[in-house]
C-alpha cells in the first residue's frame, strides 16, 4: 500500500466550475501538507501547503485538511483553461526532509 | 534566471550506456534531491544531499546509479549500464533547508532519460 493515495482520473470540467481534488495517506506522523501543479514537461511547483489540520485560503484556491480522517483536499473555484495541468498531493514528516508525492490527477478545463 | 536547471532536457540512448545528469540548484539552497517520475506517476524520491552530504539513497537507487554534490554546489546523478526500465523523467530539487522551513520544493524542468 502506498504512503499517499490520489485518483489519477483524468477529471474534465467546463470552465467556470468548483473542482475537488483528494489525497488520502496512511502515515498519521504527517504534519506539512502541500499541493503542487505540474504543467505538461515541466516540474512541479508549489501552489499551496497547510501545516497540520485546517483550512488555507489562497485567492481561488483551498486547501483543507482533515487528520482525523487522514484525508486532503484542494478545492479551484471558478476553473480557468489555465487550470489545465497535473496537481500533486505531497506531505512530509515534522523534522523530515523527504517529500512524499500522490500520483497526481490530470484536470481538465475545457473553456 | 536563477532557478533550478539541468542538463540534458532529454537523452536518448542504447540500453547498457552510461548516462550523467547535472542539476545546477538556486545558489543559497543547501539542500539537494533527486526524483524519478515516470509516466502517469508522481515524482519519487531517490536521494537528498545537506550541502554535499549524501544523507538518504532510496531503495530505488540500484548499485548503478550513483550521485554526487561536490563542494555543495552542482549534483550529478549518473547512472551506469543503463537498462529501458530507467527510461523516466529525473527531477532535481533543491531548498533552503532554514528551521521552521516547510521544505517547500523548487523543481528544475527535468531531464528525460529514454532507454532504447
Amino acid at each position: 500500500q502506498k504512503e499517499v493515495e490520489q485518483d489519477p482520473g483524468p477529471l474534465s470540467v467546463p470552465e467556470g466550475a468548483i473542482v475537488s481534488l483528494n489525497c488520502t495517506y496512511s502515515n498519521s506522523a504527517f504534519q506539512y501538507f502541500m499541493w503542487y501543479r505540474q504543467y505538461s514537461r515541466k516540474g512541479p511547483e508549489l501552489l499551496m501547503y497547510t501545516y497540520s489540520s485546517g483550512n488555507k485560503e489562497d485567492g481561488r484556491f483551498t486547501a483543507q485538511v482533515d487528520k482525523s480522517s487522514k484525508y486532503i483536499s484542494l478545492f479551484i473555484r471558478d476553473s480557468q483553461p489555465s487550470d489545465s495541468a497535473t496537481y500533486l498531493c505531497a506531505m512530509i514528516y515534522t523534522g523530515g526532509f523527504k517529500t512524499i508525492f500522490g500520483a497526481g490527477t490530470r484536470l481538465f478545463v475545457k473553456a | 534566471d536563477t532557478g533550478v536547471s539541468q542538463d540534458p532536457r532529454h537523452k536518448i540512448t542504447k540500453r547498457g550506456q552510461n548516462v550523467t545528469f547535472r542539476c545546477d540548484p538556486i545558489s543559497e539552497h543547501n539542500r539537494l534531491y533527486w526524483y524519478r517520475q515516470t509516466l502517469g506517476q508522481g515524482p519519487e524520491f531517490l536521494t537528498y544531499f545537506q550541502n554535499e552530504a549524501q544523507l538518504e539513497k532510496s531503495r530505488l537507487l540500484s548499485d548503478r546509479f550513483s550521485a554526487e554534490r561536490p563542494k555543495g554546489s552542482f549534483s550529478t546523478l549518473e547512472i551506469q549500464r543503463t537498462e529501458q526500465g530507467d527510461s523516466a523523467m529525473y527531477l532535481c530539487a533543491s531548498s533552503t533547508g532554514l528551521a521552521g522551513n516547510t521544505g517547500e520544493l523548487f523543481f528544475g524542468e527535468g531531464s528525460r532519460l529514454t532507454v532504447l
